[in-house]
C-alpha cells in the first residue's frame, strides 16, 4: 500500500484552465504539506495543514488553494492555470507538526501548454 | 530567514569510492534538524539520513554518513563504496524546531557514479 498517494501523477493541460491535484495519505499522520519542484530541481514549501487547520500559507498566488476535508487528504486546486505553474509538485505528512520525518507522495508532474 | 546552499549542482564518483557532498546553512536558532534526502530519477523523495543539532555525535546509517560541523554551520554527507543505485539528485534540508513546521530545502546536488 502507497502511504503518501497523489493523483494524477501527470497533468498536461491549456493555460487558463483550471486543474486539482488530490493527495491521500494511510500512515495515521497529523499533518500534510504541499511542495513546488521548479524545473531546476528547487523544492519550495507552498501550504501545510495541521488536523485539517492551515499551519503554513507561504507567498503563493491566490489562484492556489489548499482544501482539506481531512486529516488523511489534503487537496491543490489551481485556478487560471499559467506557463509558469509548469512544475512537480509534491504532497507530504509527518505524524505531527513538529515531527521531522516527512513521507513524501510521488510528485504529480504539471504541464501547463 | 534560514537557507541552505548546496555549492555543488553536480559530483562524479566512480563506483567503490567514497563521495562527499557539501551543505551549509544559516540560521540564527539554537535547535534545529538537518536532513539528507535523495530523488532518483523515479522522483520520489527518500530520506537517507537525519541529525539533530543538539547531538554532537555525527549520525551514521550504513554507506552514509555526515559531518556536523555546528560552528561552522556546515553539514556535509559521506557516501561510502558507492553504488550505481545511489545515482541521484541529493538535497540538503533544515527545521527549526520552534520557528514554523516546513523543511527548507537546498537547490540540490546531482550525483553521477559511473562503472
Amino acid at each position: 500500500d502507497t502511504a503518501v498517494s497523489q493523483t494524477p501523477k501527470y497533468l498536461v493541460t491549456q493555460m487558463g484552465n483550471d486543474k486539482s491535484i488530490k493527495c491521500e495519505q494511510n500512515l495515521g499522520h497529523d499533518t500534510m504539506y504541499w511542495y513546488k519542484q521548479d524545473s531546476k530541481k528547487f523544492l519550495k514549501i507552498m501550504f501545510s495543514y495541521n488536523n485539517k487547520e492551515l499551519i503554513i500559507n507561504e507567498t503563493v498566488p491566490n489562484r492556489f488553494s489548499p482544501k482539506s476535508p481531512d486529516k488523511a487528504h489534503l487537496n491543490l486546486h489551481i485556478n487560471s492555470l499559467e506557463l509558469g505553474d509548469s512544475a512537480v509538485y509534491f504532497c507530504a505528512s509527518s505524524q505531527t507538526a513538529g515531527a521531522n520525518v516527512l513521507t513524501f507522495g510521488a510528485g504529480s508532474r504539471l504541464t501547463v501548454l | 530567514a534560514q537557507t541552505v546552499t548546496q555549492s555543488q549542482p553536480e559530483m562524479s564518483v566512480q563506483e567503490a569510492e567514497t563521495v562527499t557532498l557539501s551543505c551549509t546553512y544559516d540560521t540564527s536558532e539554537s535547535d534545529y534538524y538537518l536532513f539528507w534526502y535523495k530523488q532518483p530519477p523515479s522522483r520520489q523523495m527518500i530520506l537517507v539520513i537525519r541529525q539533530e543539532a543538539y547531538k554532537q555525535q555525527n549520525a551514521t546509517e550504513n554507506r552514509f554518513s555526515v559531518n556536523f560541523q555546528k560552528a561552522a554551520k556546515s553539514f556535509s554527507l559521506k557516501i561510502s563504496d558507492s553504488q550505481l543505485g545511489d545515482a541521484a539528485m541529493y538535497f540538503c534540508a533544515y527545521r527549526a524546531e520552534n520557528s514554523g513546521y516546513a523543511l527548507n530545502f537546498g537547490k540540490g546536488t546531482s550525483l553521477l557514479v559511473t562503472p
